[in-house]
């Protein structure tokens, strides 16, 4: 079974509109990590958030937010303020498992396209 | 400084030949990773290591093997078994707590000839 759900294959945003990125995970720990990437035309990976699953507040990283919900087991993550410099790949990404000896998973990815 | 170093950046093999990626990483990091991604796609988990000299299988690990004899290094061999070995490699490793992010290196692309 997918343990990360990404259901927007590419997604189009006008420049300086916010734009929500789908992601939803299936896991039966109480205790795990939610990650996003960004992965330009270059192949780099870049760290964008986190959130942790006990984590009561929303995570925030400048014009990236996290609008995490626990019980539909969902974190989109939400761009404000788009650039053409977001186009890229997203990826949503989970640890799970044992506080030592987990794995990182990753979706299958949302590109992104900003308008000018 | 501190980082994680894939090379070759690309790779040419001839079909039924081995091909071993180097991936360094000097962030003292205890777990490091393997992924293979395909155009247009996701990153697909091949192996991973969290401690030195053990190391689990993936989604993937058919046709790839690994070792982790030193903390800071964890080559991945793509072997003959390997029916579609053309991909991008990405080696990446992380602190071992779960709320740590990974970090990456720049990817090593393969192709058969």
């Amino acid at each position: 079974a997918q343990k990360i759900t990404q259901t927007q294959p590419g997604m189009f945003v006008q420049e300086k509109e916010a734009v929500t990125l789908d992601c939803t995970y299936d896991t039966s720990d109480q205790s795990y990590g939610l990650f996003w990437y960004k992965q330009p035309s270059s192949g780099e990976m870049i760290f964008l958030i986190y959130q942790g699953s006990y984590d009561e507040q929303n995570a925030t990283e400048g014009r990236y937010s996290l609008n995490f919900q626990k019980a539909r087991k969902s974190a989109n993550l939400v761009i404000s303020a788009s650039q053409l410099g977001d186009s890229a790949m997203y990826f949503c990404a989970m640890r799970e498992g044992r506080e030592y000896g987990n794995k990182l998973v990753f979706g299958a990815g949302t590109i992104l396209r900003v308008k000018s | 400084d501190g980082g994680i170093t894939q090379s070759p950046k690309y790779l040419f093999r001839k079909e039924g030949q081995n091909v071993t990626l180097s991936c360094e990483q000097n962030l003292n990091h205890d777990a490091m990773y393997w992924y293979r991604q395909d155009p247009g796609q996701g990153l697909r988990l091949i192996y991973y290591s969290q401690i030195v000299n053990d190391f689990q299988k993936g989604d993937i690990a058919e046709g790839y093997s690994v070792s982790r004899e030193k903390k800071e290094s964890f080559p991945l061999t793509v072997t003959s078994a390997q029916k579609n070995p053309t991909a991008f490699y990405l080696c990446a490793s992380t602190k071992g707590q779960k709320n740590t992010e990974a970090f990456f290196g720049q990817g090593t692309r393969l192709t058969v000839v």
